[in-house]
């Protein structure tokens, strides 16, 4: 499944299929770009980061995309698992400093 | 250590009261933050520290005054303030310089009443 992350928007999956987190950032100077996970209760956590001269970085299981052109991130997730479950947010580097977007919360149906 | 610690977890205060938020850090990063969260919102940047010194403000109220004592500790101290400061407050350090990573602590839980 797949969604836009503008207002909060939920997205459910089963496990062990793929996930599409969507984010649409708004400088386009930001030259940094990370995806955090936060689980209920926490702060966010590190997931995959990507620098404006790459469009793809992928990690153990997460990939990142990014079209500078309009100004959109992606964050897949292969074989969703339970333990995925959390809020994802994009953050863009803006003057040495990171702002977050809208995010998307996440639920793994088991 | 490569873990960002606050304290306390969580915090009820009146509106009259004065509290602080501490922050603490032993991976020898050299900017700190201060993040206000509500409900199901983003994190939002409050306050900037780079070598111990005030270098964003986000035009935050008065009633939260951060402090800097040292490279390891951020304080957030509180006063006066309004239901609608109750959020989650998280704290986060980096290394100094662009296209480094936030690496947050687990926030502190305020309750205004």
């Amino acid at each position: 499944g797949e969604s836009v992350g503008l207002h909060l928007p939920t997205l459910s999956v089963q496990e062990g299929d793929n996930s599409i987190i969507n984010c649409a950032y708004s400088n386009s100077a930001s030259d940094y770009f990370i995806w955090y996970k936060q689980e209920s209760g926490k702060g966010p956590q590190f997931i995959i980061d990507i620098r404006s001269n790459m469009d793809k970085r992928q990690g153990q299981r997460v990939t990142v995309l990014l079209n500078k052109t309009v100004k959109h991130l992606s964050l897949q997730i292969a074989a969703t698992q339970p333990g995925d479950s959390a809020v994802y947010f994009c953050a863009e580097n803006t003057g040495n400093q990171f702002y977050f977007g809208t995010g998307t919360s996440l639920t793994v149906i088991p | 250590d490569t873990e960002v610690t606050q304290t306390p977890k969580h915090l009820v205060m009146g509106m009259t009261n004065k509290k602080s938020l501490k922050c603490e850090q032993h991976m020898g990063h050299r900017a700190m933050y201060w993040y206000k969260q509500k409900a199901k919102k983003p994190p939002e940047l409050m306050f900037v520290y780079s070598y111990e010194k005030l270098s964003i403000n986000e035009s935050v109220p008065s009633r939260f005054s951060p402090e800097c004592p040292n490279s390891s500790l951020l304080n957030l101290h509180l006063h006066a303030l309004q239901p609608e400061d109750s959020a989650l407050y998280l704290c986060a350090s980096s290394p100094r310089g662009r296209n480094y990573g936030y690496t947050f602590g687990s926030g502190t839980r305020l309750t205004v009443v």
